[in-house]
């Protein structure tokens, strides 16, 4: 069971937009700490989505955004694409375990 | 363009030593913060520990009492050991580059090796 919870699956058409919940705890994202997003595609190793709550890397389409309400973070997926199809996780730090921690991850599926 | 090359042995029996190797190439390991990450088969990312240019280390408190990560800076190679594997720690195992800061992200992941523990 992972410390910060995320929705198991989402699915959108093509063009649509759709949202990944990440929710944790006053040890982690309630106290302050951001939130980074990672993207899994099928057969493939994680890639930096967005840091630091809503930061976004060079070379990361400007559909994909974050956002962090202190409570819980989100990531947007605005003109949804066949290849944004595959996994979303979000990570934080917990003070108290003293360590990174990461959602269980959601599944996101283009219709 | 930075990128992290891993090896290692992939089918461990119980009670035996998982041993690890990722290779820095195209950049130096300087500045950043390396660690290792766990992904057990249909299931969520792991952090597994850090280690530092300098040499420091912070483990996952579950893990803690098995791993021993180490950095080569003489030729840019982290390792990572765990001891007395079972069979939960069956896993896509991956190393990655980080920053340095409490609340670290990390932006280059190696291609991971898949390691089973089996009798």
């Amino acid at each position: 069971q992972s410390v910060l919870t995320q929705p198991p699956s989402v699915s959108g058409a093509p063009g649509q937009k759709v949202t990944i919940s990440c929710t944790g705890t006053i040890s982690n994202i309630e106290s302050g700490n951001d939130v980074h997003w990672y993207q899994q595609l099928p057969g493939a190793a994680p890639r930096l989505l967005i840091s630091h709550n809503d930061n976004r890397p060079s070379g990361v389409p400007e559909r994909f955004s974050g956002s962090n309400s202190g409570t819980s973070a989100s990531l947007a997926i605005s003109g949804l694409q066949a290849e944004d199809e595959a996994e979303y996780f979000c990570q934080s730090f917990d003070t108290g375990l003293s360590a990174p921690i990461f959602g269980g991850g959601t599944q996101l599926t283009v219709l | 363009q930075v990128h992290l090359q891993q090896w290692g042995a992939g089918l461990l029996k119980p009670a035996e030593t998982l041993s690890l190797t990722c290779g820095v190439y195209g950049g130096s390991p300087r500045f950043y913060s390396w660690n290792w990450i766990r992904q057990p088969p249909g299931r969520g990312l792991e952090w597994i520990g850090t280690i530092s240019y300098s040499g420091s280390t912070t483990y996952s408190p579950s893990l803690k009492s098995r791993v021993t990560l180490s950095l080569d800076t003489s030729n840019d190679r982290l390792s990572l050991r765990l001891h007395s594997v079972t069979a939960a720690d069956t896993a896509l195992y991956y190393c990655a580059r980080g920053t340095v800061n409490l609340n670290f992200y990390m932006d280059v992941w190696g291609t991971g090796t898949t390691v089973k523990v089996s009798s």
